[in-house]
């Protein structure tokens, strides 16, 4: 059993919808969650940074940790087909150290 | 911002042949890690260094090597290539505490 469960997709959803995506994990040493976006044929970027639980948020980013279900989430507000992306989420025990991938969730959004 | 550059964006080598992935970051962090990324998979760490000539094994370690004999120039080598080393490769780095920034990746494939 992988360490971290993505979804792969792909999640199709209209232009303006919220998109919805999530990760499940079983180590629960991880204290450090992560978000990326990840285009077509280019290196993934860092959307969201959090430490622990709780919930941080980014102009139409939200960011949400939830330790004690182990299962993070990200969501779109107000999508747009510029956001139509891998999104893949990671996580470590330590801000040093490896990170754990998901698979990645692929997002389609249209006009 | 940081600037992490892979020298090549699309390789095609033959079995057998021995491929060097070049890796250049611009921010002198300790930190640098060389991932690959496949369908499903999602990214799987190789190698990752914490410091100049030091070395870790991640992962996947298996018919990969690398060299880190600048800060700033992190090396993967294939020692002898085969089909089944055709993924993309991606560079990281980290200053620790802030998630990595990637490099847009070699599409490497190996015939």
């Amino acid at each position: 059993q992988k360490e971290v469960e993505q979804d792969p997709g792909p999640l199709s959803v209209p232009e303006g919808a919220i998109v919805s995506l999530n990760c499940t994990y079983s180590n629960s040493a991880f204290q450090y969650f992560m978000w990326y976006r990840q285009y077509s044929r280019k290196g993934p970027e860092l959307l969201m940074y959090t430490y622990s639980s709780g919930n941080k948020e980014d102009g139409r980013f939200t960011a949400q940790v939830d330790k004690s279900s182990k299962y993070i989430s990200l969501f779109i507000r107000d999508s747009q087909p510029s956001d139509s992306a891998t999104y893949l989420c990671a996580m470590t025990t330590d801000s040093w150290g490896k990170f754990q991938f998901g698979a990645g969730t692929q997002v389609v959004v249209t006009p | 911002d940081v600037k992490v550059t892979q020298s090549s964006r699309y390789l095609v080598k033959r079995t057998g042949e021995k491929v060097f992935l070049e890796c250049v970051q611009d921010m002198d962090h300790e930190n640098m890690f060389w991932y690959r990324q496949d369908p499903g998979l999602g990214l799987r760490l190789i190698y990752f260094s914490y410091d100049v000539k030091m070395k870790e094994k991640g992962d996947i370690p298996e018919g990969y090597s690398v060299s880190r004999e600048k800060k700033e120039r992190f090396s993967l080598i294939l020692e002898s290539a085969s089909t089944n080393q055709t993924s993309m490769y991606l560079c990281a780095t980290t200053p620790g505490g802030k998630g990595y920034t990637f490099g847009s990746g070699t599409r490497l494939t190996v015939v």
